[in-house]
């Protein structure tokens, strides 16, 4: 069985930094393309970006609201996916889900308040 | 204008079909896409449904019933999610979602309501 658990997620100041895990289980993870989706409260989904497998050169792309502050990561021996945030807003309040874009995890709560 | 545009609220019986649309924006043509569709009831992750190209490339969720399938009105510039015999259990939102341009596009969401 496929399992995507999310963690990590926290109440943090604007400005600050906070890193995601999302632990893969139940497929071939060190072949899958991953990405981080996120939710805010009330909203539609929203994509903020993806890395590709070490064989289709762990290449990473990322929606313009978050290039630049966020950085994607992975790490096949322990297939875990990461997301690492910087200079957090108030608008990057909202749910992160990592995603095979079949398979999601039950996501984690970011909220970036003061 | 959006990249995908789906209408914000749909209501249909139970028993009847459903059908959700998720419109490209001009100049962005539907038959060169995938399109995906999810399902995410109030307080879950969404659902991948299925997705849908052609009839020869497609692909239905593993355990989603044959009742959700996908198409495409080329005239409309469109995929569309068509939920037949509606059930309570179909009230949810709906998401479509392409790759375009090395980046995932959602549309905005369509909520639908069966009663």
């Amino acid at each position: 069985e496929v399992q995507l658990v999310e963690s990590g997620g926290d109440l943090v100041k604007p400005g600050g930094s906070l890193r995601l895990s999302c632990a893969a289980s139940g497929f071939t993870f060190n072949n899958a393309w991953m990405s981080w989706v996120r939710q805010a409260p009330g909203k539609g989904l929203e994509w903020v970006g993806r890395i590709k497998s070490k064989t289709d050169g762990e290449t990473t792309d990322y929606a313009a609201p978050v290039k630049g502050r966020f950085t994607i990561s992975r790490d096949d021996s322990k297939n875990t996916l990461y997301l690492q945030m910087s200079s957090l807003k108030t608008e990057d309040t909202a749910v992160y889900y990592c995603t095979t874009e079949i398979h999601w995890g039950q996501g984690t709560l970011v909220t970036v308040s003061s | 204008q959006a990249v995908l545009t789906q209408p914000s609220s749909l209501s249909a019986s139970p028993g009847a079909s459903a059908s959700l649309t998720c419109t490209l924006r001009s100049g962005i043509n539907v038959g060169t896409y995938r399109i995906y569709w999810y399902q995410q009831k109030s307080g879950s992750p969404p659902q991948y449904l299925l997705r849908y190209k052609s009839d020869s490339d497609k692909q239905q969720g593993s355990g989603v019933p044959s009742r959700f399938s996908g198409s495409k009105d080329a005239s409309a510039n469109a995929g569309i999610l068509l939920i037949s015999g509606l059930q309570s259990e179909d009230e949810a939102d709906y998401y479509c979602m392409i790759w375009h341009n090395s980046a995932v596009v959602f549309g905005g969401g369509t909520k639908l309501t069966v009663l």
